[in-house]
């Protein structure tokens, strides 16, 4: 079945420190791949998308990530976390010719400690 | 530039009654799509809908849970008799097409039901 993991579902690191999510995908094709943050009682932020292309791509708030085909992976990386970016993160998928469907990942919570 | 449009925030209803949920995507958009996320969960699709049409419902409940998009006015996603357990962030999205475009959440709509 088609599926996204996010295997970490809580992640602590300190402030300054730098930061990986991980995020594995199950699909016959490439997929559309997108990951969103979302703050306590907030809506989903758009940080980044892959599409096509170079297969590193940069998104807002200095995050980026890394499209990996031989590993079906598109972790998430930022070189200094913020206190601010404590949030819950998703990755999500959508299959292509499947419409705009997504389909999350059941999300990374991070923990930022000053 | 107003971004996709939810009202009400929060929504607090007793069990038995009708919760109504309205979306307005964002201006040149003509896709709609409803998500809901459960507590301690990730986001799963419900409905993608495209003006006076219903494209995809197969994340809907099989009862008591319609949508529309009509040619005028909001997305509405309704839930007649609602329970407990349909208390949930309920998120309305938005893209111009299908075909891998950016799909742009709102804030959410935070269902109660006491």
């Amino acid at each position: 079945a088609q599926s996204v993991t996010q295997p970490d579902i809580h992640i602590t690191v300190s402030e300054g420190a730098s930061l990986e999510l991980r995020c594995n995908y199950s699909y016959g094709a490439t997929p559309y791949l997108f990951w969103y943050v979302q703050s306590p009682g907030q809506g989903l932020q758009l940080l980044l998308k892959y599409f096509s292309g170079d297969t590193l791509v940069q998104g807002i708030k200095g995050f980026e990530a890394e499209f990996k085909r031989s590993q079906s992976s598109f972790n998430l990386r930022k070189p200094s976390v913020h206190w601010s970016d404590a949030a819950e993160y998703f990755c999500a998928v959508v299959v292509t010719g499947g419409g705009n469907k997504l389909t999350f990942g059941t999300g990374t919570q991070l923990k930022v400690e000053l | 530039n107003a971004g996709v449009m939810q009202n009400p925030r929060h929504l607090v209803r007793r069990r038995g009654q009708e919760a109504r949920l309205r979306c307005s995507p964002m201006k040149g958009h003509s896709h709609v799509y409803w998500y809901r996320q459960l507590p301690e969960e990730g986001l799963k699709f419900m409905v993608y809908l495209q003006k006076e049409n219903i494209i995809d419902e197969s994340g809907m409940p099989k009862e008591r849970f319609s949508a529309e998009f009509p040619k005028e006015g909001p997305s509405i996603l309704r839930i007649q008799q609602v329970v407990r357990g349909d208390s949930a962030a309920y998120f309305c999205a938005s893209s111009p097409e299908t075909g891998g475009n950016t799909i742009y959440f709102g804030e959410g709509s935070w269902l109660t039901v006491v």
